[in-house]
């Protein structure tokens, strides 16, 4: 089992749809979340960046950790094209710790005007 | 701009040859990292670096070669390339090893 499994997609929504994406993993030592955004032919950009259970949002996007079921989300509300990216979790025990992140593959998402 | 930089951003080559893959940071950060991203992979991560003279095998080193003699410069040299290691490859920076990564825009390698 992969420590991190994120459902590659593609995911497909009409413009003005909330959108879901999320991330399972094993390793109960996670602590430390984050979304990236990756435009085609673009880096990874870091969208979020949550510490232990709860939700934080940022605008039109809300990250929930639910460390119980070791399970993420991202939420986007009133999604527009420009949201059309792939999307990829990464966590971590510690942020003062001595291992890389640990990256999902990504979820393709496609926003439809 | 503070920021990191990849050159170049494609490449082609043959089988056999030699390729270095530049990437260069402003952000003063003290690790960095490459990694590949391949369909059905994700980012792989291949090596990284806590400091000059200081680097670390990650998930796929073989075939791989890196280097730290500044701060702000991890060149990635592929000796003897072959045609599995046609990818993108992205460079990476952040202050902690586990903390938020910095990514540049990547290098499109192609390997005939």
């Amino acid at each position: 089992q992969k420590e991190v499994e994120q459902d590659p997609g593609p995911l497909s929504v009409p413009e003005g749809a909330i959108v879901s994406l999320n991330c399972t993993y094993s390793n109960s030592a996670f602590q430390y979340f984050m979304w990236y955004r990756q435009y085609s032919r673009k880096g990874p950009e870091l969208l979020m960046y949550t510490y232990s259970s709860g939700n934080k949002e940022d605008g039109r996007f809300t990250a929930q950790v639910d460390k119980s079921s070791k399970y993420i989300s991202l939420f986007i509300r009133d999604s527009q094209p420009s949201d059309s990216a792939t999307y990829l979790c990464a966590m971590t025990p510690s942020n003062s710790g001595n291992t890389p992140l640990v990256f999902g593959k990504g979820t393709r998402l496609s926003v439809i005007a | 701009d503070a920021g990191i930089t990849q050159s170049p951003r494609y490449k082609i080559t043959e089988t056999g040859r030699q390729v270095t893959l530049m990437c260069h940071q402003t952000w003063s950060h003290s690790y960095m990292f490459w990694y590949r991203q391949d369909l059905g992979h994700g980012l792989r991560l291949i090596y990284y670096s806590a400091a000059a003279d200081i680097t670390d095998k990650g998930e796929v080193p073989d075939g791989y070669v890196v280097s730290r003699s500044k701060t702000e410069n991890f060149p990635l040299t592929l000796e003897s390339a072959t045609r599995s290691q046609t990818s993108v490859y992205f460079c990476a920076s952040s202050e902690g090893v586990s903390q938020p990564q910095h990514f540049g825009d990547g290098t499109r390698l192609s390997i005939l």
